[in-house]
């Protein structure tokens, strides 16, 4: 497709229950991001795929989550046993593998999914 | 810590006044500094890049912002803003230690969110 896509755009679920939120990049973008906006807050950084590996989780805030790509293209980040603090926007974004040495290629950014935990 | 702040969380502006909004990154190497812009009910699209070169960048819409590698800035400007120019704004930026294998995330500012009084 032209843009980054996800779905759903907006998921109510119950505290406890467990979700799965997908993210559909760029056409030929290697690398791939998810992040989340609470509230007030800035975006924070939660996963960075290139491929379908994933050399930095570091922004994954606890076991309860999780995220896995396939076949290069799309993404699912799944959320166990969801709690109230999970409420954000989670953004998805993806980049071209070919960019000027010493730069970093421009992220591409989805329409977010709107996760509320009730 | 690598962090960025945005001094102004709200700013309120008439048509055709100037606007700059503030940027500082803490993070003494490298850095590809960025801005992004969410206009309502639509996704983050990206307003202006800097790489490297002339520390006066262009972007879209007749922004501009200024990277000043002394005082750790990339403040964004407009000398006449327009009723459409009413979005939140956000800094970010990309440290190259991260770059080039390990990471690519996008470290963002809370964000500013402005708005254009017609």
């Amino acid at each position: 497709g032209a843009g980054v896509s996800q779905s759903p755009s907006n998921k109510v679920t119950e505290k406890g229950k467990d979700v799965e939120l997908r993210c559909d990049p760029i056409s030929g973008h290697t690398a791939l991001y998810w992040y989340r906006q609470r509230l007030g807050q800035g975006l924070e950084f939660l996963i960075y795929f290139q491929g379908n590996s994933a050399p930095d989780k570091s922004g994954l805030p606890s076991d309860r989550f999780s995220a896995e790509r396939t076949g290069e293209s799309v993404s699912t980040l799944t959320i166990q046993r969801t709690q109230q603090e999970d409420s954000a926007v989670y953004l998805c974004a993806s980049s071209s593998p070919f960019f000027p040495a010493g730069a970093a290629d421009t992220q591409y950014f989805g329409p977010g999914t709107r996760l509320t935990v009730l | 810590a690598q962090s960025v702040s945005q001094h102004n969380h709200h700013v309120i502006l008439s048509e055709a006044a100037s606007l700059e909004l503030g940027c500082n990154y803490s993070y003494g190497g490298t850095v590809n500094l960025f801005w992004y812009v969410q206009y309502p009910g639509q996704h983050l699209q990206l307003l202006l890049k800097y790489f490297s070169g002339d520390p006066l960048v262009k972007g879209i819409k007749g922004f501009e912002a200024e990277f000043i590698k002394s005082k750790f800035s990339f403040n964004l400007r407009k000398p006449s803003v327009q009723w459409s120019d009413t979005a939140e704004y956000f800094c970010a930026v990309i440290t190259l230690a991260n770059y080039g294998g390990a990471t690519n995330k996008l470290i963002f500012g809370t964000g500013t969110l402005l708005a254009v009084q017609p």
